[in-house]
């Protein structure tokens, strides 16, 4: 089944405390994204990536670390994390930029303390 | 930066009930797409609209663009409980971006 899988799909942790959230797609797609979904302000775009080692920054970016090492994972990382960060993070893929849907996975609802 | 914007943020409607949501965008954008996102799960693509199209069908789904008003509307027909949803419109980002940006969504409640 295509698919965009990501772990863990919830996450409480402390302040300060490194974390990754993983995701990965089976679908050979070249475009991955990670948006964070938060009451009233919609969806955000934190970082994208267009190809393999090619990554890119979108609107909130700051606190958060990405790497595309192989074209079908996109972890997102938190060196560490802060209570702002608490919230519902999506990661899509799509096969080409904006010419085609995306696919998303299932959410990580991430809790900072 | 945010490029497209939803309206009505919430719409609330029979079953049966045709319901209908706009998107506004800010600048020309090659094409135009649909999600919906059904409570705390990933979003949905239902459907992508080109510059050069000016309404296009998927089943109950009807999408129109209008590039002079930079607008967009998507009209879902004899709607459905099972219809109940937040609905995106998605933009590529001024300046070009490869990625699409998001609105803050409409919420439809479908009353049985």
């Amino acid at each position: 089944e295509a698919q965009v899988t990501q772990n863990p799909r919830y996450l409480i942790t402390v302040t300060g405390k490194k974390l990754t959230v993983t995701c990965s797609q089976n679908m050979n797609h070249e475009y991955m994204s990670w948006y964070r979904q938060d009451p009233g302000l919609g969806l955000r775009q934190i970082y994208y990536s267009m190809n393999v080692e090619v990554t890119d920054k979108g609107d909130v970016p700051e606190g958060y670390k990405v790497s595309r090492k192989e074209k079908r994972n996109f972890p997102l990382i938190l060196e560490s994390p802060s209570p702002n960060q608490t919230s519902l993070y999506f990661c899509a893929s799509s096969l080409s930029g904006t010419e085609y849907g995306y696919t998303f996975g299932s959410g990580t609802r991430l809790t900072v303390v | 930066s945010q490029q497209g914007e939803e309206d009505p943020q919430a719409l609330s409607i029979q079953e049966g009930e045709n319901a209908t949501m706009n998107c506004s965008y800010k600048t020309s954008i090659n094409n135009l797409q649909w999600y919906r996102q059904n409570s705390g799960r990933g979003l949905v693509h239902l459907i992508l609209i080109r510059s050069n199209e000016r309404e296009k069908h998927s089943g109950r789904l009807r999408v129109t663009l209008d590039t002079s008003k930079k607008s967009s509307s998507l009209l879902i027909t004899a709607s459905r409980a099972a219809d109940t949803a937040s609905y995106f419109c998605a933009c590529p980002a001024p300046g070009g971006s490869y990625i699409p940006t998001f609105g803050r969504g409409t919420s439809l409640i479908v009353h049985p």
